[in-house]
């Protein structure tokens, strides 16, 4: 069975530029849900995507943005970055109506 | 309001003995559910165990256990057995029926198992 995984490992941008997240879920698992961790900080809810649709957003402004594919992966887009949107992005699956979510290693992303 | 509470931001324990870890929560869902995850400095955030609100028995899984107040809206993670690999940080988190699929999480407590 293959566990969440995330791409690219580390990145690093310089401010106002765009950038995309990538993450493939475990097998069989048609929820993803995308996280933002702060240095010191616990997980913060971005969005949630089931079934290729958005299904629940956290506090984050519209520049933040995704994608899930029909075979669920999933994409997180942000665009004109900022300084503070250096953070470890977590990709969470899970199976609708399973209670864990299964986490990906991360994207550590600096921004510059 | 925190939903999610941590107050430990570290803690020390010996090889061997046993540690609780303290989460409290703040909810006026009837229906919750309640994590918690390690986070090795590696990034990755691993599930424990789980505690849902209408569960009667405190959750176990091998040397992890909860200790589940519903009354004091407390979940505390008992490591027993310490172990020098159960070094890393630890999240309380709670999924609210109401909130799909979002889970919050506390700020977390770093824990060091000292040989």
């Amino acid at each position: 069975e293959t566990g969440v995984t995330q791409s690219p490992t580390h990145l690093i941008k310089t401010r106002g530029q765009q950038v995309t997240l990538r993450c493939s879920s475990q097998s069989g698992h048609n929820t993803v849900s995308w996280y933002q961790q702060a240095l010191g900080q616990g997980p913060q809810f971005i969005f949630q995507y089931y079934r290729e649709e958005e299904n629940g957003r956290g506090n984050f402004p519209p520049r933040f943005s995704g994608l899930q594919f029909p075979n669920y992966s999933s994409e997180l887009n942000v665009n004109a970055l900022e300084l503070d949107d250096s953070a470890l992005y977590l990709c969470a699956s899970s199976l609708e109506g399973e209670r864990p979510q299964h986490f990906g290693d991360g994207t550590r992303l600096s921004i510059l | 309001a925190q939903k999610i509470t941590q107050t430990q931001p570290g803690m020390f324990v010996q090889e061997k003995e046993a540690v609780t870890l303290d989460c409290t929560y703040d909810t006026s869902d009837p229906s919750y559910g309640l994590f918690w995850y390690k986070q090795p400095s590696s990034g990755e955030m691993i599930f424990l165990i789980y505690q849902g609100s209408y569960d009667q028995q405190n959750a176990t899984e091998g040397r992890y256990s909860l200790n589940f107040q519903k009354a004091r809206k407390s979940a505390n993670l008992v490591i027993s057995a310490s172990q020098l690999g159960d070094s890393a940080m630890y999240f309380c988190a709670m999924r609210e029926r109401n909130q799909g699929g979002k889970l919050i999480f506390g700020q977390g407590t770093e824990l060091s198992v000292k040989p």
